[in-house]
């Protein structure tokens, strides 16, 4: 079946780093889009990263532009988000999501929690 | 940017019809997905593009676009139907997904 399974949050202070991790298995990881979004305590959802197969093409929502950077190794079938310059309203829970072929999110992970604090 | 506006929360009693709204500038030019999300898990695919079901999610939810406005129904509603509901599109202009704010469904 088809597993998504999120690592990496932790506690971080504003202006810190974190690298998030995302392993899949259960499908044709190398052929799908991948997505980042994210969940800010009791708030909704909110879309941050996609990456194209072979990563050929990355979009970003605004509000992380020049300071995340989603990547992936498809051999690994791993999906990464790199945090940086990370601020206190980056709270959040962190799911990876599948795309699927009508552009909805068809799987996710169970997330992981990333709290940027002082 | 894209705007989907959804209203806060639906109040419904156990057998009834629960009526999901969500609205956006003419809305049926795009395929609208809507989620489930229970208190502490991740969300489910519960409608994609439109009114297509997923395998596992039962009849008693369906899904509509027209106009404006697109609506998630669930009928004959269960105690665990209780969840956040998100309406989710593609912007093609910008590239990006859009989600909706989140509708609260409370079974009475």
């Amino acid at each position: 079946q088809v597993q998504l399974v999120e690592s990496g949050g932790g506690l971080v202070k504003p202006g810190g780093s974190l690298r998030l991790s995302c392993a899949a298995s259960g499908f044709s990881f190398s052929d799908s889009y991948m997505n980042w979004i994210r969940q800010a305590p009791g708030k909704g959802l909110e879309w941050v990263a996609r990456i194209y197969i072979g990563a050929s093409t990355i979009y970003y929502a605004d509000s992380v532009k020049g300071r995340f950077t989603i990547s992936r190794d498809n051999a690994r079938k791993s999906l990464f988000l790199q945090m940086n310059s990370l601020r206190v309203e980056d709270t959040a829970v962190y799911y990876c999501a599948r795309e699927g072929e009508l552009r909805q999110f068809d799987y996710w992970g169970q997330g992981t929690r990333v709290t940027v604090s002082s | 940017s894209y705007v989907l506006t959804q209203s806060p929360s639906v109040s419904v009693a156990p057998g009834e019809t629960a009526r999901i709204s969500c609205g956006g500038d003419n809305i049926e030019s795009k395929g609208v997905h809507w989620y489930q999300q229970r208190p502490g898990q991740a969300p489910v695919l519960v409608i994609y593009y439109d009114d297509s079901r997923p395998s596992g999610i039962p009849e008693r939810f369906s899904g509509s676009n027209s106009g404006n406005t697109a609506t998630l129904t669930i009928t004959r509603v269960e105690a665990g139907d209780e969840a956040d509901y998100y309406c989710q599109v593609w912007d093609s202009y910008s590239g990006h997904y859009v989600f909706g704010s989140g509708t609260k469904v409370t079974v009475l």
